[in-house]
């Protein structure tokens, strides 16, 4: 059964720091992985999409990186602002015959001026 | 299109009573998913349907929950006889046909059963 793990579970840091969310999943039989922002009360915005055969994927101050073979995943966020302040999830869609995303508990990131 | 639209936004309701939320995916999408998401928790698959065909249900959907999509278009998901422990916040999501392609979600209904 996959599952995946986040850590840290919460993280607060001053605006203009480099940080780094982890996420991990227990099969590496997965198609592609996802990142996802969620602000307080709302949806969620998919930031970033990676495909099992790639190593990684940018987008402005963000860069995810991938190693399916380790189970890991990780989500850059450069010169961070408080703006970012949300909560970051991450997901795996699993082989095998469906489509579902398989969630972290995600990481609650605060950036204070 | 602007996206996966879900109504309502909230929605509260006395323990026994039956509601229904409708979901709307990106016109062009022809893949469809609910998920159900409790506080400090990421989203649980609920359910997913391709077109107007329901493919895949969690155990999570018990007998009381119920979700449809005529015609492969918008969808809607019931709860009859709602329980207190099935406030949540319900999102929807879509997709389009090709397998590794990338999910949009829309901004979800909170429900509390009082």
């Amino acid at each position: 059964k996959q599952e995946v793990t986040q850590i840290p579970a919460a993280l607060s840091v001053p605006e203009g720091e480099n940080l780094v969310l982890n996420c991990s999943f227990t099969d590496s039989a997965i198609y592609n992985l996802q990142w996802f922002r969620q602000d307080p009360g709302k949806g969620l915005t998919s930031l970033l999409l990676i495909q099992s055969s790639q190593r990684e994927q940018t987008s402005g101050r963000l860069n995810a990186s991938l190693d399916k073979s380790s189970g890991r995943s990780t989500l850059y966020i450069a010169a961070s602002q408080p703006g970012d302040s949300a909560t970051y999830l991450c997901a795996v869609r699993v082989s095998y015959n469906t489509d579902k995303l398989i969630f972290g508990t995600g990481t609650r990131l605060q950036v204070f001026p | 299109d602007t996206g996966v639209s879900q109504d309502p936004r909230h929605k509260i309701t006395k323990r026994g009573q039956n509601v229904t939320f409708r979901c709307d995916p990106i016109s062009e999408h022809n893949r469809l998913y609910w998920y159900r998401q409790t506080l400090g928790q990421g989203p649980e698959f609920l359910t997913y349907f391709q077109n107007e065909a329901q493919l895949e249900k969690s155990r999570l959907l018990s007998d009381r929950f119920s979700a449809e999509r005529p015609k492969g278009s918008f969808s809607t998901l019931e709860i009859q006889r709602t329980e207190q422990g099935d406030s949540a916040m319900y999102l929807c999501a879509s997709s389009a046909k090709t397998r590794n392609t990338e999910a949009f979600f829309g901004q979800g209904t909170r429900l509390t059963v009082v």
